[in-house]
């Protein structure tokens, strides 16, 4: 069984500062990771994804996000944050390889917050 | 389009009415899933399917629920008798088997 836990419900930050949005997950087999980005009324947007490789992932919209599988955390960050980045954040995990489901377990999101 | 489309993205149905929800995938993939978002929750998983064969459906809350993709792209949720604790977003999403998934908008389901 797989679970991810976002520890923040909540994030407010100012313009322009740095944000940092944490996300841990617990799977017993080999992970996908996700994140995604909802905003009002809209499906999920893909952010960014850690298959393998490299532990520090570019995602879009300048976010990043770094895999440490000691802490079995995948942590999004942002250096400067804009208005328009004011949406809910979710976490996913997705056990690989298992090509034939590769259904996803979600987190419970973090809404951030932009204060101008 | 090029996205996933669903429809209706709205609808409101009285406690024991059946609803269809429907989902048109990205044209050419082969895995398709649908997923229950309630107000204030992430996405829990509720069935996938590769091609039109309903692999599994283990999120499925009851009997109640039923999903399916007759000729492996449209697909249909359907839920009879509806619940008030039905009433949540219905979201699907379609991926080349192994990549990523590409969400649609969602289904707003409220049961008076």
């Amino acid at each position: 069984a797989q679970s991810v836990t976002q520890l923040d419900s909540q994030v407010p930050v100012f313009e322009e500062a740095p944000v940092e949005l944490r996300c841990n997950y617990s799977s017993s087999v080999s992970v996908y990771l996700f994140w995604y980005v909802q905003y009002p009324n809209q499906g999920l947007q893909l952010l960014l994804k850690y298959l393998s490789g490299s532990t520090l992932v570019k995602g879009i919209n300048g976010f990043e996000a770094e895999f440490n599988k000691s802490q079995t955390s995948f942590h999004l960050r942002k250096p400067s944050v804009h208005i328009s980045d004011t949406a809910e954040y979710f976490c996913a995990v997705g056990s690989r390889p298992n090509f034939g489901n590769e259904k996803l377990t979600f987190g419970t999101g973090t809404r951030l917050t932009i204060i101008p | 389009g090029a996205g996933v489309s669903q429809s209706p993205r709205y609808k409101v149905a009285k406690r024991g009415q059946d609803v269809a929800l429907r989902c048109d995938p990205i044209s050419g993939h082969v895995s398709l899933f649908w997923y229950q978002q309630a107000l204030g929750q992430g996405p829990e998983f509720l069935t996938y399917f590769q091609n039109e064969a309903q692999l599994d459906k283990s999120g499925l809350p009851s009997d109640r629920f039923f999903a399916e993709r007759p000729e492996g792209s449209v697909s249909t949720l359907k839920i009879q008798r509806t619940q008030q604790e039905d009433s949540a977003v219905y979201l699907c999403a379609s991926s080349l088997a192994g990549n990523e998934q590409y969400f649609g908008p969602g289904t707003r389901l409220t049961v008076t």
